[in-house]
């Protein structure tokens, strides 16, 4: 089976804006598990999505929200860019529950 | 909620010790402890995990032990090698369906 793919690997943006990344899960995966990963901060969880649905969610600000589609294809949407915000966003799907994970690339977010 | 500490941060062994890095939780509902490999510049690859009904498990050089009623957890590395360097995360999760809360990583560096 094809792994984790998450789109685009690289992007810069300005402070104030937003972003869109996309991840593609491993085929038969229904769960999508979204981290900020940042130096000395480890892997911090964002939220889960299950079924199209918000499963759970982690102690970030609003301006961090996702989706699912049926295809179970997920997104998450970052709005009004902060310089904090650069970090490796990660995302993981796992089978149904929220153990094992397989994670994929990851997309590196830099704010200038 | 769940709460892992990880230990030590930095590890660095000469080519063919052991290596160990222990995990400390605070939920004592938590019975799914995975082990997470992450090399630079690529994604954290699931090694090994325990449930919380068995104490060890092994998969050639490296081993999990398990001990619930002090609630930590301990990654095991035998005949080092130098591939084995990178970071290594434990995490925890009290059920299927509520997220991994993850360690914040140690770093292993193995000396040729």
């Amino acid at each position: 089976k094809a792994g984790v793919t998450q789109t685009p690997r690289y992007l810069i943006k300005t402070r104030g804006q937003q972003v869109t990344l996309s991840c593609s899960p491993i085929s038969g995966h229904r769960s999508v598990s979204w981290y900020q990963q940042t130096p000395g901060q480890g892997l911090q969880f964002l939220f889960e999505y299950f079924s199209e649905t918000q499963r759970n969610k982690g102690n970030f600000p609003g301006r961090f929200s996702g989706r699912q589609f049926s295809n179970s294809r997920s997104e998450m949407n970052v709005s009004t860019l902060e310089l904090g915000d650069s970090a490796l966003y990660l995302c993981a799907s796992s089978e149904s529950s929220s153990l094992e994970q397989y994670f994929g690339p990851g997309t590196r977010l830099t704010v200038t | 909620g769940e709460n892992v500490e990880q230990h030590p941060s930095t590890l660095s062994v000469q080519e063919g010790d052991s290596a160990v890095i222990k995990c400390t939780y605070s939920d004592s509902a938590s019975n799914y402890f995975p082990w997470y490999k992450q090399e630079l510049g690529k994604r954290p690859q699931l090694i090994i995990d325990i449930r919380s009904n068995v104490g060890e498990k092994k998969d050639q050089r490296i081993a999990v032990t398990l001990n619930k009623t002090a609630k930590h957890f301990s990654l095991h590395i035998t005949e080092t090698q130098p591939e084995d360097s990178a970071v290594y995360f434990c995490a925890a999760s009290p059920s299927g369906n509520t997220p991994l809360v993850f360690g914040k990583g140690t770093r292993l560096s193995v000396i040729a």
